[in-house]
């Protein structure tokens, strides 16, 4: 079975902090996402990663980065994190055009 | 713009019931189609998919979808809901070109009642 991990399951971090969520897939999968999901909008892609070092905005990019030094990996950096950053994130990943595999998320709280 | 349309936010139904959870989308290129499940607490999971072929996909946990281009749906059905079906269910379309993005729709609570 595919398995897509995500560093944690709960975070309260303040506001301006920097905060880093950690993605890891263990499918040798090419392609992985970062989504935020808020209620009643559904999920919302920030950014995706198509292979090692390469990335592309997403649909909501303001005040995230991300990186990908390694396949397996992708990380999601806050660079000084603000209230209306408090959401849940999830994790994906997908090998070429099949379907997206997703972590458990991370919900986020930041005070 | 390409959009997907989850056409109720919440769907109230009782143990044993048929149920149908609809989406609609907009698009004038060739699509792929999705839908997931998130039960409390856990990320997606997928419940069936449309790449090709029938119209008439089958999925996991007796769901099933059909596809119909002309009207643009893409309408969950399942015949007989138990108690454990509770969730929330996201119906997400992939857009040919590009980097297959998936854009999903707002997401459908389901919630069974005994």
């Amino acid at each position: 079975d595919v398995k897509v991990t995500q560093s944690s399951r709960y975070l309260v971090k303040r506001t301006g902090e920097k905060v880093f969520l950690e993605c890891v897939q263990d499918m040798d999968h090419e392609n992985m996402f970062w989504y935020r999901q808020d209620p009643g909008l559904g999920l919302r892609l920030i950014y995706f990663s198509y292979d090692v070092k390469m990335k592309e905005k997403g649909d909501i990019p303001e005040g995230y980065s991300v990186s990908r030094e390694k396949k397996e990996r992708f990380s999601l950096i806050l660079e000084s994190a603000s209230t209306n950053q408090t959401s849940m994130y999830l994790c994906a990943s997908r090998y070429r055009d099949y379907e997206q595999f997703f972590g458990p998320g991370t919900r986020l709280t930041v005070l | 713009a390409q959009s997907v349309t989850q056409l109720d936010s919440q769907v109230p139904v009782f143990e044993e019931a048929p149920v149908e959870l609809r989406c609609n989308y907009s698009s004038s290129v060739s699509v792929y189609l999705f839908w997931y499940v998130q039960y409390p607490n856990q990320g997606l999971q997928l419940l069936l998919k449309y790449l090709s072929g029938s119209t008439l996909v089958k999925g996991i946990n007796g769901f099933e979808a059909e596809f119909n281009k002309s009207q643009t749906s893409f309408h969950l059905r399942k015949p007989s809901v138990h108690i454990s079906d509770t969730a929330e269910y996201f119906c997400a379309v992939s857009f040919s070109g590009g980097y297959n993005k998936l854009i999903f729709g707002a997401g459908t609570r389901l919630a069974v009642h005994p």
